[in-house]
C-alpha cells in the first residue's frame, strides 16, 4: 500500500533561516509525490510536485523538494523562511496504478515561523 | 478566473438530520474529488468522478455518504443521518483530466450536534 509519513508534526524556525520538512513514502512503484500548503482557514494550495522528469523540483514561494529513491524520501526545503510561510504542509502521494488518482495524505507539518 | 467553490462554508446541524454539500468544479475539469478532513483522521479520500464514468466510491466511509455529479460538472455529497463523528472539513477538488493537478476549494466545515 502506498503511503507517506512526515516525520515532525510541528517545525519551529526563526525568519531569515533555512526550513526543513521532512518526509519518507512507501510505494512499490515510482509514485507521484506532492507537496501541498494548508494556510489557516483558507483551502489547500499546490506548492511543487514530482512526476519522474527531474528529482530536483523547484515549486512556487521559493520552495523545493529533492526525490531521493534511495533513501525514499522528498523533504522540502527553503534557504530562508519568511512569517508568511506560517503554515500546515503536507507531503502526499498519488498511487501511480491507481485508476481514480485519488490523493494520500500525510499527517502534515505545521510551521511557525518566529520573528 | 475562478477557482472551485463548495457552499456552504459552514453548516452546522442537529445529530440524525441529513445535510448537503455543493461543489462547483473550475470549468471544463473533468475529475472532481471529495476529501475530508478531521481531527482523528487527518486528509482522507471520500470520492471520485470522472467524465460519465462510474464514480470510484472506495473512500466513502459509511452507506450514510453518498454522492452525485449533475451533468459532469455540479457535485453533492449527501450525509445521511449525521453523526457526531461525521464533523469535519468536506473539501472538493478538480483536475483539468485524470492524473493532472488537483485544484481545491475552501471546504465545508460541518458541525454535528
Amino acid at each position: 500500500a502506498q503511503s507517506v509519513t512526515q516525520l515532525d508534526s510541528h517545525v519551529s524556525v526563526s525568519e531569515g533561516t533555512p526550513v526543513l520538512l521532512r518526509c519518507n513514502y512507501s510505494s512499490s512503484y515510482s509514485p507521484s509525490l506532492f507537496w501541498y500548503v494548508q494556510h489557516p482557514n483558507k483551502g489547500l494550495q499546490l506548492l511543487l510536485k514530482y512526476t519522474s522528469a527531474a528529482t530536483l523540483v523547484k515549486g512556487i514561494n521559493g520552495f523545493e523538494a529533492e526525490f531521493k529513491k534511495s533513501e525514499t524520501s522528498f523533504h522540502l526545503t527553503k534557504p530562508s523562511a519568511h512569517m508568511s510561510d506560517a503554515a500546515e504542509y503536507f507531503c502526499v502521494v498519488s498511487p501511480p496504478m491507481d485508476s481514480s488518482y485519488k490523493l494520500i495524505f500525510g499527517s502534515g507539518t505545521r510551521l511557525l515561523v518566529r520573528p | 478566473g475562478a477557482g472551485v467553490s463548495q457552499s456552504p462554508s459552514n453548516k452546522v446541524t442537529e445529530k440524525g438530520k441529513d445535510v448537503e454539500l455543493r461543489c462547483d468544479p473550475i470549468s471544463g475539469h473533468t475529475a472532481l474529488y471529495w476529501y475530508r478532513q478531521s481531527l482523528g483522521q487527518g486528509l482522507e479520500f471520500l470520492i471520485y468522478f470522472q467524465g460519465n464514468s462510474a464514480p470510484d466510491k472506495s473512500g466513502l466511509p459509511s452507506d450514510r455518504f453518498s454522492a452525485e455529479r449533475t451533468g459532469g460538472s455540479v457535485s453533492t455529497l449527501t450525509i445521511q443521518r449525521t453523526q457526531q463523528e461525521d464533523s469535519a472539513v468536506y473539501l472538493c477538488a478538480s483536475s483539468l483530466y485524470y492524473r493532472d493537478t488537483q485544484y481545491f476549494g475552501p471546504g465545508t466545515r460541518l458541525t454535528v450536534l
